[in-house]
């Protein structure tokens, strides 16, 4: 199976900040690492797949990049509404594994 | 509009069934690669299982491999997960999710609300 590491757990963050998110995996996934975002309560919304392709609907404040094995998620200037849970989740093989999440809170 | 409405949730008892559902509309159902993904309450995502468009492709993850078995039912629109030998650990929000259709990479780009599932005596 794919172990995903996603860093940090936990960020603290003020509105207009720049933050990235890091997720590892095990082993080359090529490009089919995919971003969802969750506030609570609510289902995952899928934000980027395949590393860098924005979903539609989505604002263009979110980004992606990486290959291989390293992957990023950055949020340019966050915004209220972006105060939530972030995860990673590789679709290159089954199990399609999730990282553990990283909750961005309002500093 | 696409939407996905899960049901069938609730509680069982450890070693109990339970069949949840997930009625699709707004899309063509029997053109997409469908999935369960479940959490537990406060806890990460987990994948369950993948089913191909016509159910001749399914995978499962292995902490239910055995156990649950994913079917669909093009003609009604529908997605199933049947779950039998029930246990504590299965405790969760169980989601049905579309896929994107991008390549045949998991993606899941349209997320049912959820049911709750409890397994306690």
């Amino acid at each position: 199976d794919i172990q995903m590491t996603q860093s940090p757990s936990s960020l603290s963050a003020s509105v207009g900040d720049r933050v990235t998110i890091s997720c590892r995996t095990s082993q080359s996934i090529d490009n089919y690492l995919h971003w969802y975002q969750q506030t609570p309560g609510k289902a995952p919304k899928l934000l980027i797949y395949a590393t860098s392709n924005l979903q539609s609907g989505v604002p263009s404040r979110f980004s992606g990049s990486g290959s291989g094995t390293d992957f990023t998620l950055t949020i340019s200037s966050l915004q209220p509404e972006d105060f939530a849970s972030y995860y990673c989740q590789q679709g290159y093989s089954t199990p399609f594994t999730f990282g553990q999440g990283t909750r961005l809170d309002i500093k | 509009e696409v939407q996905l409405v899960e049901s069938g949730g609730g509680l069982v008892q450890p070693g109990g069934s339970l069949r949840l559902s997930c009625v699709a509309s707004g899309f063509t159902f029997s053109s997409y690669w469908m999935n369960w993904v479940r959490q537990v309450p406060g806890k990460g995502l987990e994948w369950v299982s993948r089913i191909y468009i016509d159910g001749g492709r399914i995978t499962y993850a292995d902490s239910v491999k055995g156990r649950f078995t994913i079917s669909r039912d093009n003609a009604k629109n529908t997605l199933y997960l049947q779950m039998n030998s029930l246990r504590a650990e299965d405790t969760a929000v169980y989601y049905c999710a579309r896929d994107l259709g991008y390549c045949n990479s998991a993606v899941c780009s349209t997320w049912g609300q959820g049911t709750l599932v409890t397994v306690s005596s």
